[in-house]
């Protein structure tokens, strides 16, 4: 069974730093493209960025309340995902999924979402 | 950025009803439309990607179709376990966006 699991939330301070880690398991890690989407107290879903396989040059793509502060990479011997998170703010604060891409039709598509680490920023 | 806008909000049905959720794109987005299903406190859960096409494991009581610029997510007997909140999301350019949710309670 595909399995997700993140760590690495908490409680950071306004300006403050924290990495976000997921590790995957069932399935061929390095095949995939992974996403990071994010969910604030109470509200809807909001990507974050995306990071392609080696095939695509490990490429990736950012939303733009992110983008020069956050940087996804991964470590496919691991099976590791990985966020980033420089310079955060408040409004930073969110529940962060790890989410796998579906491979059987392009552009790829989310299926499997990881269970959320919190990221609390507050002073 | 391309905007996906949910209608209703948030409705009321019983166990058994025929339920509709409907998401327009602010532009053409092809066939990359996916739905996905959320219960409190839980993470989403993916139901359907291009348009019409099943995740593994979901219900055949789900679907997916489109009418024009008009994606919809149609559940035909609803079932005590479908009482939760619906997103649809756009993956045909970047930024992927969201619909803002539709909360699905029981009458």
């Amino acid at each position: 069974e595909v399995q997700l699991v993140e760590s690495g939330g908490g409680l950071v301070q306004p300006g403050g730093s924290l990495r976000l880690s997921c590790v995957a398991s069932a399935f061929t890690f390095s095949d995939h493209y992974m996403d990071w989407v994010r969910q604030a107290p109470g509200k809807g879903l909001e990507w974050v960025g995306r990071l392609r396989n080696k095939a695509n040059s490990y490429t990736s793509e950012y939303a733009a309340s992110v983008k020069g502060r956050f940087t996804i990479s991964r470590d496919d011997s691991r099976n590791s995902l990985y966020l980033q998170m420089n310079n955060l703010k408040t409004e930073d604060t969110a529940v962060y999924y790890c989410v796998r891409l579906g491979l059987k039709t392009t552009p790829y598509y989310c299926d499997y979402w990881g269970q959320g680490t919190l990221v609390t920023v507050s002073s | 950025d391309i905007q996906m806008t949910q209608s209703p909000s948030s409705l009321s049905a019983s166990v058994g009803d025929r339920v509709t959720i409907t998401c327009r794109a602010s532009q053409a987005i092809s066939n990359c439309l996916a739905w996905f299903q959320q219960k409190p406190g839980e993470a989403p859960k993916s139901l359907i990607y291009e348009v019409s096409s099943l995740q593994s494991g979901v219900p055949s009581r789900f679907s997916g179709s489109v009418s024009e610029t008009d994606f919809t997510l149609t559940i035909s007997s609803l079932q005590p376990e479908d009482f939760a909140t619906y997103y649809c999301q756009q993956y045909k350019s970047y930024p992927i966006t969201f619909g803002q949710g539709s909360r699905l309670d029981i009458k």
